[in-house]
């Protein structure tokens, strides 16, 4: 099992609607979760971190289900400018500060009008 | 607030040629990283440093060296370069806190071509 594993896409989706990614992980004694959004070209930005509640920021929504290993991000209300692709992004609990975060292959979101 | 600035942002080099990829921060961060993004690969570790005079290997060292003189600089040296090291360069810097990861802070890239 791949330490990081997203569907790559593209997800079409028309603008309004609601999508929803998924990434599952492999080591279970990870415990940092974040989604990075990465628009053509440029360097990815976090998108939001990942919290055991699960957390939520506007239109978007992320959790974590530790039990199946794997965190998702719901879009609703989906907007043009949100097509770009995300990155799942998993790191452990830094002991020693020696430590290795790893990124998913990122799914590519295209919001058609 | 620059945040994390690379240079250059575009190189064509030809093979065998050597060359540095600057990266500064001015967040004070002590942890930076060096990744490569590939089509189809996503973004690999190349090396890491925890604080200034430590370096460490990532995923992918070979053909690459770093160093870390200053919190602020952490530059990335290809010694002679090859075509399988055409790729996108980005410099990341993070702060960490009550043992979790933090926040990456990327670079714009460097786009690398080499002949």
């Amino acid at each position: 099992r791949k330490e990081v594993e997203q569907d790559p896409g593209p997800f079409n989706v028309p603008e309004g609607a609601t999508v929803a990614f998924n990434c599952t992980y492999s080591n279970s004694a990870s415990q940092s979760f974040f989604w990075y959004r990465q628009d053509c070209r440029k360097e990815p930005k976090l998108l939001m971190s990942v919290y055991s509640s699960g957390n939520e920021d506007g239109r978007f929504t992320a959790q974590l289900n530790r039990a199946s290993q794997y965190i998702s991000l719901l879009i609703r209300d989906s907007k043009l400018s949100d097509s770009a692709t995300y990155l799942c992004v998993v790191g452990p609990r830094i002991k020693n500060r020696d430590d290795k975060i790893i990124f998913g292959k990122g799914t590519r979101l295209h919001i058609l009008p | 607030n620059a945040g994390v600035t690379q240079t250059p942002k575009f190189q064509v080099l030809k093979t065998g040629q050597s060359m540095t990829l600057q990266c500064a921060q001015d967040m004070n961060h002590e942890y930076m990283s060096w990744y490569r993004q590939d089509p189809g690969m996503g973004l690999r570790l190349i090396h890491y440093s925890v604080g200034a005079g430590i370096t460490d290997q990532g995923e992918v060292p070979n053909g690459y060296n770093v160093s870390r003189s200053t919190t602020e600089d952490f530059p990335l040296r290809l010694l002679s370069a090859a075509p399988s090291q055409t790729s996108v360069y980005f410099c990341a810097s993070r702060v960490d806190g009550l043992g979790l990861v933090g926040e990456l802070f990327f670079g714009e890239g460097s786009r690398l071509t080499v002949l």
